[in-house]
Formats: structure tokens, C-alpha cells, sequence
């Protein structure tokens, strides 16, 4: 079955500063991949989306980077600010099987 | 604005009671979806349903029922409530249009004591 996992459970990186969030899969089958941000008290909110016939795809201040070679993505984001603390989860859409999450801090 | 709205943000249950979680969303999404997350297992998919009265089993479908009679309404049961089903219960719902971009309702923390 799917397997979608992220490398860390916790990252903290300065104000300002850019972040890179990774995930693993394991499943090549997969066609498309969501990355989610979950803030305190609330559900998940989409963020952005990748095909898996793209390598990288830019929305607002966040990037995300697809490596089918080893079956990796990543989700970058710009200038990291306080509204970016959350728990960042990717998605493997084929199956939606989400990942555990890793939360971000954002240090003032 | 999208909405997906759910009947209770806490509910604390009894052992063996019968336990209906409530979701609404209106922006008339075919697709509707029900989730339990829990710490150091993310979220898994329980039931999901792409149109009135019809229903598919996620991952974890055991101990679950669902009912959809209309369109904007998706209820998930929980037949006979046990205390490994103490969880968070988020619902979500999507359109055909993009059905992997799920919208997420504010999570019911159940408690089964």
C-alpha cells in the first residue's frame, strides 16, 4: 500500500528565514501529491498541489519540488513568518493517504 | 467562502452509546469525506461518499457507519461507541471539478469515557 511520511516531526527556523518541509512516498503509481497546512484548532487547509508529470510547481511565497527519481517531495516556503506556524502535511492523492505532519515553529 | 461546518467542536460519550457526528458543507460538493486523526498516526480516511445516498470504505471503516440523504449532509455513526474511538473526527468535502482539494471543517474532539 501507499506509504506517505515525513522526514521530520518537528522543525523551528527563524522569522524571515526560509523553510523547507520534505515527505517521502513510496508508492510510484502516485499521480498527484497535496501539501496541507493545519493550524491549531482548525482543520486542514489546502495549500498547494503537484502533478507528478511536473518537478515544480510556485504559488504564493511556497514552492513545492517533486523528485519522482527517489520519490520525494518538498514544500518550500519564503520568508517564513509567525501565520506560518502549523503542522504541514503531504498527501499522496491517489489514495488520500496523508502523512503524520511536521510542525513548524516560526521563531520571533 | 467555502464553508464545512460540524455539529460539535467537544462531545464527551459513553461506552456502548450511539454516537452521530454531523458535517454540512455548502457549496454543493459531490464528494464528502470523514477522517480521525490521531497523534503520531495523521489522518485516515473512514468513509468517503461522491453522492447522495452512496458510500465507499476509507482505511479504517470498522466500528464506523456513514449516512448521506442529501447532498450538503454527511453523517458519520458510530454504532456502539468504544474508548479506541476517543479521536478527532474531521470532515471534509471536495467537488468533482478538483476533488483532491478538500476543504476541512473545524474537527469534533470526541471523548468516549
Amino acid at each position: 500500500g501507499e506509504s506517505v511520511g515525513l522526514h521530520l516531526p518537528t522543525l523551528s527556523v527563524q522569522e524571515g528565514d526560509n523553510s523547507i518541509i520534505n515527505c517521502a512516498y513510496s508508492n510510484s503509481a502516485s499521480d498527484y501529491f497535496i501539501w496541507y497546512k493545519q493550524e491549531s484548532g482548525k482543520g486542514p487547509q489546502f495549500i498547494i498541489d503537484i502533478r507528478s508529470n511536473m518537478d515544480k510547481r510556485q504559488g504564493q511565497r511556497v514552492t513545492v519540488l517533486l523528485n519522482k527519481t527517489v520519490k520525494h517531495l518538498s514544500l518550500q516556503i519564503a520568508a517564513t513568518q509567525p501565520g506560518d506556524s502549523a503542522v504541514y502535511f503531504c498527501a499522496a492523492a491517489n489514495n488520500l493517504f496523508f502523512g503524520t505532519g511536521t510542525r513548524l515553529t516560526v521563531i520571533p | 467562502d467555502v464553508k464545512v461546518t460540524q455539529s460539535s467542536r467537544y462531545l464527551v460519550k459513553r461506552t456502548g452509546e450511539k454516537v452521530f457526528l454531523e458535517c454540512v458543507q455548502d457549496m454543493d460538493h459531490e464528494n464528502m469525506f470523514w477522517y480521525r486523526q490521531d497523534p503520531g498516526l495523521g489522518l485516515r480516511l473512514i468513509y468517503f461518499s461522491y453522492d447522495v445516498k452512496m458510500k465507499e470504505k476509507g482505511d479504517i471503516p470498522e466500528g464506523y457507519s456513514v449516512s448521506r440523504e442529501k447532498k450538503e449532509r454527511f453523517s458519520l455513526i458510530l454504532e456502539s461507541a468504544s474508548t479506541n474511538q476517543t479521536s478527532m473526527y474531521l470532515c471534509a468535502s471536495s467537488s468533482i471539478a478538483a476533488p483532491y482539494e478538500q476543504y476541512f471543517g473545524p474537527g469534533t474532539r470526541l471523548t468516549v469515557t
